[in-house]
């Protein structure tokens, strides 16, 4: 079983309307979870962390559901800037300390 | 724009060529990484240097050696390279390594092409 699993997508939506997906992972000693976005040739860049209680940063919604062992990302108001691909990132038990494992994507696609 | 600075941008090199790939950041990190992502598949991890040592290597080919001069600064040296080899290499920083609730902050990469 993969460390991080994500809805590969893609998801396609019009302007204006909401869009989620979720990511599940395997080990339940996890203990950071992040959202990556992810522009065409560019370098992922830290969207949100996700909290235990689940938190908002303007139209993205973060929820952690551990007992299940995923996370979600809930995109409000979908704009065309929102076009990307978003990266689950979930820090993992390693020998000394923990280590970031990311997930495969969910492409996301706004259109006018 | 990104804290973490990579250079060049882009490297065409021949499987004979040696070469280097440099990140330097100034946020007072003391954690650094090398990522590997092809088109179309998430990053993979290479290396972390956490407090200038080596912390982290996962089992990569010894046609790339990692170098951490000080803690700001970072290279990958490249020798000896495959045509497979060619991907985007992300540098990346955080505060420690520890991997506890630590963000990652990446360059914008060097694409490498390997003829």
């Amino acid at each position: 079983r993969k460390e991080v699993e994500q809805d590969p997508g893609p998801f396609n939506v019009p302007e204006g309307a909401t869009v989620a997906f979720n990511c599940t992972y395997s080990n339940s000693a996890s203990q950071s979870f992040f959202w990556y976005r992810q522009d065409c040739r560019k370098e992922p860049k830290l969207l949100m962390s996700v909290y235990s209680s689940g938190n908002e940063d303007g139209r993205f919604t973060a929820q952690l559901n551990r007992a299940s062992q995923y996370i979600s990302l809930l995109i409000r108001d979908s704009k065309l800037s929102d076009s990307a691909t978003y990266l689950c990132v979930v820090n993992f038990p390693h020998p000394d300390d923990y280590k970031l494992s990311f997930g495969a994507g969910t492409t996301v696609t706004v259109r006018a | 724009d990104t804290e973490v600075t990579q250079t060049p941008k882009h490297l065409v090199m021949g499987m004979t060529n040696k070469k280097s790939l440099k990140c330097e950041q100034h946020m007072g990190h003391r954690a650094m990484y090398w990522y590997k992502q092809k088109a179309k598949k998430p990053p993979e991890l290479m290396f972390v240097y956490s407090y200038e040592k080596l912390s982290i290597n996962e089992s990569v080919p010894s046609r790339f050696s990692p170098e951490c001069p000080n803690s700001s600064l970072l290279n990958l040296h490249l020798h000896a390279l495959q045509p497979e080899d060619s991907a985007l290499y992300l540098c990346a920083s955080s505060v420690s390594g520890t991997g506890r609730g630590e963000k990652l902050f990446f360059g914008s990469g060097t694409q490498l092409s390997v003829l």
